[in-house]
C-alpha cells in the first residue's frame, strides 16, 4: 500500500498571502494525485486532478505540480473561504490512499 | 441537479451488520464508477471500496478482510455496502463518490455525498 505523506501539519497564513503545501508518496505515483478541501462538517470538494488540472469551477489561484513522488498545492492568494483542511491522494494503485491533511487557518 | 444521498447509518453493536445505500442523481449513474470511502472521527479518508459502472469489478480496503460487500442496482441508481462483523475501528462517517472520467486516462472523486455516520458500540 502506498503511504502519502503532507508538510506541514498545519500552516498559519494571513489572507492575501501565498500557502504551500506539500504531499510525498512512498513509490511513484506518476502523475495520479488529486488534492481535496474539507471544511468541518462537510464533504470533501476536488481541488485538482493528475497533479496539476484544476476541477471544474476552482479558481485559479489554486494551482498544482510534482510528479513521481513529491506534490506541492499552492494557493497563491489566501482568501476566507480558503482556510480548510487540504489533502492529497494518489490513485496510481489500490488501494487509493490519501494523506493525513494539511490544516491552513488564519494567522 | 447532481446529488449523492447517503442513508443507512446509525448505532449497531460490535460484531452486527448494517447495509448503507447512496442514491445517485441527475447524472448517468450506470457509466460511472463509484466508491465507498470512510472518515473516522479526527482522522483522515480512508478508501473502503469502489465499484464499476456495470459492477462486474468490485475493489477492496486491505483491512476489510472479506467483512464489507459494495454492489450497485443500475435500475435504482442506488449504490449499496453491505458491511458485517462491525468492530469499534469502524466507525467513521461514509462517503460515497463518483470517479468520474474526464478523458484520456484523467479521474477524479468529483462528487460526494453528505455522509452518513456509523457508530460501532455496545
Amino acid at each position: 500500500e502506498i503511504v502519502m505523506t503532507q508538510s506541514p501539519d498545519t500552516l498559519s497564513v494571513s489572507p492575501g498571502e501565498r500557502a504551500t503545501l506539500s504531499c510525498r508518496s512512498s513509490q511513484s505515483v506518476g502523475s495520479n494525485l488529486a488534492w481535496y478541501q474539507q471544511k468541518p462538517g462537510q464533504a470533501p470538494r476536488l481541488l485538482i486532478y493528475d497533479a496539476s488540472t484544476r476541477a471544474t469551477g476552482i479558481p485559479a489561484r489554486f494551482s498544482g505540480s510534482g510528479s513521481g513522488t513529491e506534490f506541492t498545492l499552492t494557493i497563491s492568494s489566501l482568501q476566507s473561504e480558503d482556510f480548510a483542511v487540504y489533502c492529497c491522494q494518489q490513485y496510481g494503485d489500490w488501494p487509493f490512499t490519501f494523506g493525513p491533511g494539511t490544516k491552513v487557518h488564519t494567522k | 441537479e447532481v446529488l449523492l444521498v447517503e442513508s443507512g447509518g446509525g448505532l449497531v453493536q460490535p460484531g452486527g451488520s448494517l447495509r448503507l445505500s447512496c442514491a445517485a442523481s441527475g447524472f448517468t449513474f450506470s457509466t460511472s464508477s463509484m466508491h465507498w470511502l470512510r472518515q473516522a472521527p479526527g482522522k483522515g479518508l480512508e478508501s473502503v471500496s469502489a465499484i464499476n459502472g456495470n459492477g462486474d469489478r468490485t475493489y477492496y480496503a486491505n483491512s476489510l478482510k472479506g467483512r464489507f460487500t459494495v454492489s450497485r442496482d443500475n435500475s435504482k441508481n442506488t449504490l449499496y455496502l453491505q458491511m458485517g462483523s462491525l468492530r469499534a475501528e469502524d466507525m467513521a462517517i461514509y462517503y460515497c463518490a463518483r470517479w468520474y472520467n474526464y478523458g484520456s486516462g484523467s479521474h477524479g472523486l468529483d462528487l460526494w455525498g453528505q455522509g452518513t455516520l456509523v457508530t460501532v458500540s455496545s
